[in-house]
C-alpha cells in the first residue's frame, strides 16, 4: 500500500516552454502533497505544500508564479514549471500524506531544460 | 529555521562491518525523524521513522535511535553488504506534523565487496 507515482519520470524541454509534472497517490487519499527539488549532489529542499482544494503554500525563495501547483483532487497534484530555464533543471520529487503521519514519496521526475 | 546536518558526508567500508551514520538537528521541537535511502538517480526509500516520543526503531539490520533533547539521531547498520551502498538521508518533521520534511545532505555510503 501507500504508493505514489509521478509522471513523467524524465523530461527534456527547451528553454521558455512549460512542463507539467503529475503526482498521484494510487491507493490512498492524500489530504496534503508536498513538492521537493533536488539539485545534483544536494539534498531535497521543500518547495511547496498543497492541500486539496486550496492554494499551495510556497517556501521562501520559491516563485509561485513560476512553479504553479494544483491539487484538484485527493489523489492528484500537478506542478507546472512555466517558462523553464536551464537553472530549473533538477530532480523534482513529490510526497503525499494523510495527515500527521508518514509521507510517502514518489519516484521523482528528472527535468532537463536545454 | 531548522537545519539538519549529517556526518560523515561520505563513508567507504569493507563488507561485513558494522557502521554508524550520524544526524543532528538544531530545533528539538520535532514531530518525527525519518531515515531514507536514495540510490543514484532514484527516488527515496523510507527505512525507519521515529516519532518524537520514541527512542529507537529497528528493522532487520537497521537500528535508528533518537535523542530529541540533544538533537541527535544515529542509524546503525549491522553486517554491511554491498547492496547497502547508497546515499542515506535523515529528515525531520516540525512539531505539529503538518509541514514538509527538512532534509540533511546525506551520507554517501560505499560498501566494498
Amino acid at each position: 500500500g501507500a504508493v505514489v507515482s509521478q509522471h513523467p519520470s524524465w523530461v527534456i524541454c527547451k528553454s521558455g516552454t512549460s512542463v507539467k509534472i503529475e503526482c498521484r497517490s494510487l491507493d490512498f487519499q492524500a489530504t496534503t502533497m508536498f513538492w521537493y527539488r533536488q539539485f545534483p549532489k544536494q539534498s531535497l529542499m521543500l518547495m511547496a505544500t498543497s492541500n486539496e482544494g486550496s492554494k499551495a503554500t510556497y517556501e521562501q525563495g520559491v516563485e509561485k508564479d513560476k512553479f504553479l501547483i494544483n491539487h484538484a483532487s485527493l489523489t492528484l497534484s500537478t506542478l507546472t514549471v512555466t517558462s523553464a530555464h536551464p537553472e530549473d533543471s533538477s530532480f523534482y520529487i513529490c510526497s503525499a500524506g494523510t495527515g500527521k503521519y508518514e509521507q510517502y514519496f514518489g519516484p521523482g521526475t528528472r527535468l532537463t531544460v536545454t | 529555521k531548522q537545519e539538519v546536518t549529517q556526518i560523515p558526508a561520505a563513508l567507504s567500508v569493507p563488507e561485513g562491518e558494522n557502521l554508524v551514520l550520524n544526524c543532528s538537528f538544531t530545533d528539538s521541537a520535532i514531530y518525527n525523524l525519518q531515515w531514507f535511502r536514495q540510490d543514484p538517480g532514484k527516488g527515496l526509500t523510507s527505512l525507519l521513522l521515529i516519532q518524537s516520543s520514541q527512542r529507537e526503531q529497528t528493522s532487520g539490520r537497521l537500528n535508528a535511535s533518537l535523542d530529541k533533547s540533544s538533537g541527535r539521531s544515529t542509524l546503525y547498520i549491522a553486517a554491511s553488504q554491498p547492496g547497502d551502498s547508497a546515499t542515506y538521508l535523515c529528515a525531520v518533521r516540525a512539531w505539529g506534523g503538518a509541514d514538509g520534511l527538512t532534509f540533511g545532505k546525506g551520507t554517501h555510503l560505499i560498501i566494498q565487496p
